[in-house]
């Protein structure tokens, strides 16, 4: 089992630029789940899915940030415009719902320049 | 607003020593979960607990839910420096029974 993918690893961008980060959960899972680390504010969950629909987004900062999941096999979170406050990392994480272990990805380390 | 407060938040030990770690909020949680990450990956699970008091063993960890299920600890016997890492509680909650994680406790264990 490959784990949960996301892709890029790192990300540089400049202040006004749109990001997109990408995330291609494990096979059978039916929850996607955003979270964005920062040393500040720790681990905040931005997005949850279950079965592609998306369940809550209250943790999404802002109307800048947007996510979709347009098949049990990829989703995507996209920053528009990016600013330099948006720098953290950011990680995907499934599960399967009934299981309640989450698996993460190894996250995309984003910075806004 | 942040539903779990972790403590310490820094921990530096020798090894040998044993160490807790606290997990605290106000909230009430349908189960906990500790997990503990390294630097540039995800966090990785290690245990969940479900019920009030509930106490479970991983080898030199000992971890309890509190009786209320607002709060956990984390016990490490001996320490070890493979042990090191950011250690980080997790509570469900929600209309999905997403995870909130809590602020982070990191843990260094010197030779």
């Amino acid at each position: 089992d490959a784990g949960v993918i996301q892709s890029p690893r790192h990300e540089v961008t400049e202040m006004g630029q749109e990001v997109t980060l990408r995330c291609k959960p494990i096979s059978g899972h039916n929850s996607l789940f955003w979270y964005r680390q920062t040393m500040m504010r720790g681990l905040e969950l931005l997005i949850y899915f279950n079965n592609n629909v998306p369940i809550d987004d209250s943790g999404m900062p802002e109307d800048r940030f947007s996510a979709k999941m347009p098949n049990a096999s990829f989703s995507t979170l996209k920053i528009q415009p990016s600013e330099p406050r948006d720098s953290a990392v950011y990680f995907c994480a499934s599960m399967v719902a009934t299981n309640e272990k989450l698996f993460f990805g190894s996250g995309t380390q984003l910075s806004v320049l | 607003t942040q539903l779990l407060e972790q403590s310490p938040q820094f921990l530096s030990i020798q090894e040998g020593e044993n160490l807790t770690v606290y997990c605290n909020s106000s909230s009430v949680f349908s189960s906990l979960q500790w997990y503990r990450q390294e630097p540039g990956e995800g966090p990785v699970l290690l245990v969940t607990v479900v019920t009030g008091g509930e106490v479970k063993k991983l080898k030199r960890l000992t971890f309890q839910f509190g009786d209320a299920r607002k709060d956990s600890s984390l016990h490490i016997t001996a320490a070890q420096p493979g042990d090191t890492g950011l250690y980080l509680c997790a509570g469900a909650q929600g209309p999905g029974n997403q995870f909130y994680f809590g602020t982070g406790t990191s843990l260094t264990v010197i030779p």
